[in-house]
């Protein structure tokens, strides 16, 4: 069966300070990943999806970035973060089932930039 | 493009109420919906799916039915637990393209 892994489950940064945040999956190929960001009290932002390896889009224009180095590894980066950085960071993979894609969610890190 | 409306929260229930989150959806094609579940602190976890019209989700006794005609998947359980308290997110998916409603948050009272 497949899993999805995030680490660490919570994190506490200083503003200006780096980030690195990753997402492993187990037990599929291939997968199409996903980053999302969930402010307190609010829905999901999706912020970037990649369908390869090396492959990143961009939802939005902001001081993150992410990297797929391999298959089933995404990494969501910062070089310098800021006091709205903090949320609630999700990864997902999904698989295309015929017209549609059933994406799965990893557990979250909880991202806290004081 | 497509998007997911959903009704704005918080719902406050008290316990063996009937529970009703509405869900309405634009889109270019034909879609299929969902329902995520989100409990406190943790990811999403998918609660049901419709992926044809008229077809009807079901899960842990919520429903939901795919309307077409009214573009509509509307969250629906007759009688809500306090374990059912989370936010739920309707989200349709077409190709490789998934969108999410702004989530709604449930808390059911004893």
């Amino acid at each position: 069966s497949q899993t999805i892994h995030q680490w660490p489950a919570t994190l506490v940064q200083p503003v200006g300070s780096p980030l690195s945040l990753e997402c492993t999956v187990e037990g599929t190929s291939n997968p199409n990943l996903y980053w999302y960001r969930q402010a307190a009290g609010r829905g999901l932002q999706l912020l970037f999806y990649s369908v390869g390896i090396g492959q990143i889009s961009s939802e939005v224009p902001q001081n993150l970035s992410a990297s797929r180095p391999q298959d089933r590894q995404f990494i969501l980066s910062s070089k310098k973060l800021l006091l709205s950085d903090s949320g609630f960071y999700l990864c997902a993979w999904s698989v295309l089932r015929g017209r549609y894609n059933e994406q799965f969610f990893g557990p979250g890190t909880r991202l806290t930039v004081l | 493009g497509n998007s997911v409306t959903q009704m704005e929260g918080p719902v406050t229930l008290s316990e063996e109420a009937f529970l009703t989150i509405n869900c309405t959806y634009t889109a270019t094609g034909y879609p299929s919906l969902f329902w995520y579940v989100q409990y406190p602190g943790e990811g999403l976890q998918l609660l049901l799916k419709a992926t044809k019209a008229d077809d009807k989700g079901s899960n842990k006794g919520f429903e939901a039915t795919y309307r077409k005609e009214t573009t509509s998947f509307h969250l629906e359980k007759g009688s809500v637990q306090v374990s059912d308290s989370a936010v739920y997110f309707c989200a349709l998916s077409e190709g490789n393209d998934m969108r999410f409603g702004a989530g709604t948050r449930l808390t059911v009272k004893p």
